[in-house]
């Protein structure tokens, strides 16, 4: 199964925006590209994916490399809420295979 | 009705117990999953349902046992546990386990096993 790297933490101000990164450099051409945040104590909730093209939906905006060996998760304002692990995947059918995740952390 | 639940959403059992998990959705969906989590730790894929027949089984000990009755219900039959298997378990569901659907997660039953 593809892999995906993400940094272990961020930081960000409330109300700043806030890029993530993920790297995916053995993405196939039928992986698609998820995004899915944990909140404490809660199960994992939907953000965004994509395929080839940037997508926006109103969580967030999906920014991806032309290559697809990358993409940024942008967060355009961040909240107190948002503060949750974010996992980036690779998912072409079935399953839903977890990296280590991305922590979010967001200060007053 | 875009919600997935879990039953129950704590349970205490012995090693020697039998017990069940159920997780039920009314989304019309057609793939169900099961994951664990362990603590500080990313979901891990357990079993994948598909049309109500197991499609994945992620080599999972057989002390563990999938079930789907029907389309909208899940179960996980879980029978001589070990205190290592304490964790959380999460259901979910897609529309049909195709990559670019969405998985709605259920709030997880969190599992101890003394």
């Amino acid at each position: 199964d593809a892999k995906t790297t993400q940094p272990n933490s961020m930081e960000s101000n409330e109300e700043e925006p806030v890029h993530l990164p993920c790297n995916h450099s053995t993405i196939s051409g039928t992986d698609y590209i998820h995004w899915y945040r944990q909140l404490p104590s809660q199960g994992p909730e939907y953000v965004i994916h994509g395929l080839t093209s940037n997508v926006n939906n109103r969580m967030a905006s999906l920014a991806i490399a032309e290559d697809r060996k990358s993409s940024t998760l942008i967060l355009h304002r961040a909240t107190l809420r948002d503060a949750a692990v974010y996992y980036c995947i690779l998912r072409s059918w079935g399953k839903l295979q977890f990296g280590a995740g991305t922590q979010v952390v967001v200060t007053p | 009705d875009t919600e997935v639940t879990q039953t129950p959403k704590h349970l205490v059992m012995g090693m020697t117990n039998k017990k069940s998990l159920k997780c039920e959705q009314h989304m019309g969906h057609r793939a169900m999953y099961w994951y664990k989590q362990k603590a500080k730790k990313p979901p891990e894929l357990m079993f994948v349902y598909s049309y109500e027949k197991l499609s994945i089984n992620e080599s999972v000990p057989s002390r563990f046992s999938p079930e789907c009755p029907n389309s909208s219900l899940l179960n996980l039959h879980l029978h001589a546990l070990q205190p290592e298997d304490s964790a959380l378990y999460l259901c979910a569901s897609s529309r049909l386990g195709q990559g670019h659907d969405e998985q709605f997660f259920g709030p997880g039953t969190r599992l101890t096993v003394l």
